[in-house]
């Protein structure tokens, strides 16, 4: 069965640091694109990040360039999200999910999805 | 404001049948697949149709997706109380070079 579990979010101030871990199991976890999407408090669904299988490509939306790295180890079968310069608004749920396999570069999806890990941002 | 656009929400009586918009552009939907996902209140997404209009292993014809130019659609028949969750299409965006997501639409079985 495949099994994401994301944790490291707590409350915290706002330009403090955090970093976001995801462990994998049930599948071979470097075979696998992963990604990060997040979800505000009563609002939908936000992409946030995504990283190839072997790190050797990334990407990020624009609200979050230049203060989140996301990056991964195969040998731990984990997924990371480091995120600085904390603000108000990345207040949400992070969720860590993995891209669906296709043999298509313009196909997207998610096929499964954590239960997400919740970042406050208050002072 | 969500890159993709869905009505906020849907309503239906058990039993019926119904449809759920997302509207994109050339960028996005129209040329790139979609995927949409069934959010049930304190859980976490989960995939309900991709690449347009296949079901994943586990997921009744009941659920169906279509698209059309830059618009893609889900529809849902024999609704039961049990469907009642938020609904979000997905696609990537070539021009933004990121995910995108619709608003979601909030389905009530009446």
């Amino acid at each position: 069965e495949v099994q994401l579990v994301e944790s490291g979010g707590g409350w915290l101030q706002p330009g403090r640091s955090l970093r976001l871990s995801c462990v994998a199991s049930g599948f071979t976890f470097d075979n696998f694109g992963m990604h990060w999407v997040r979800q505000a408090p009563g609002k939908g669904l936000e992409w946030v990040s995504t990283i190839s299988w072997n790190s050797g490509s990334t990407g990020y939306a624009d609200s979050v360039k230049g203060r989140f790295t996301i990056s991964r180890d195969n040998a731990k079968n984990s997924l990371y999200l480091q995120i600085n310069s904390l603000r108000t608004e990345d207040t949400a749920l992070y969720y860590c999910a993995r891209r669906g396999i296709t043999t298509v570069a313009n196909s997207l999806y998610f096929d499964s999805w954590g239960p997400g890990t919740l970042v406050t941002v208050s002072s | 404001q969500s890159v993709l656009t869905q009505p906020p929400s849907v309503s239906a009586a058990p039993g019926q049948k119904v449809t759920i918009s997302c509207s994109g552009n050339t960028s996005n939907i129209g040329n790139n697949f979609v995927s949409w996902y069934q959010q049930l209140p304190g859980t976490a997404p989960k995939l309900l149709i991709y690449d347009n209009n296949k079901r994943p292993s586990g997921i009744p014809d009941r659920f169906s997706g279509s698209k059309s130019g830059t618009s893609a659609t889900l529809g849902i028949t024999g609704l039961q109380t049990g469907d009642e969750a938020d609904y979000y299409c997905g696609t990537w965006d070539s021009s933004l070079t990121a995910g995108v997501f619709g608003g979601g639409t909030k389905l009530t079985v009446l």
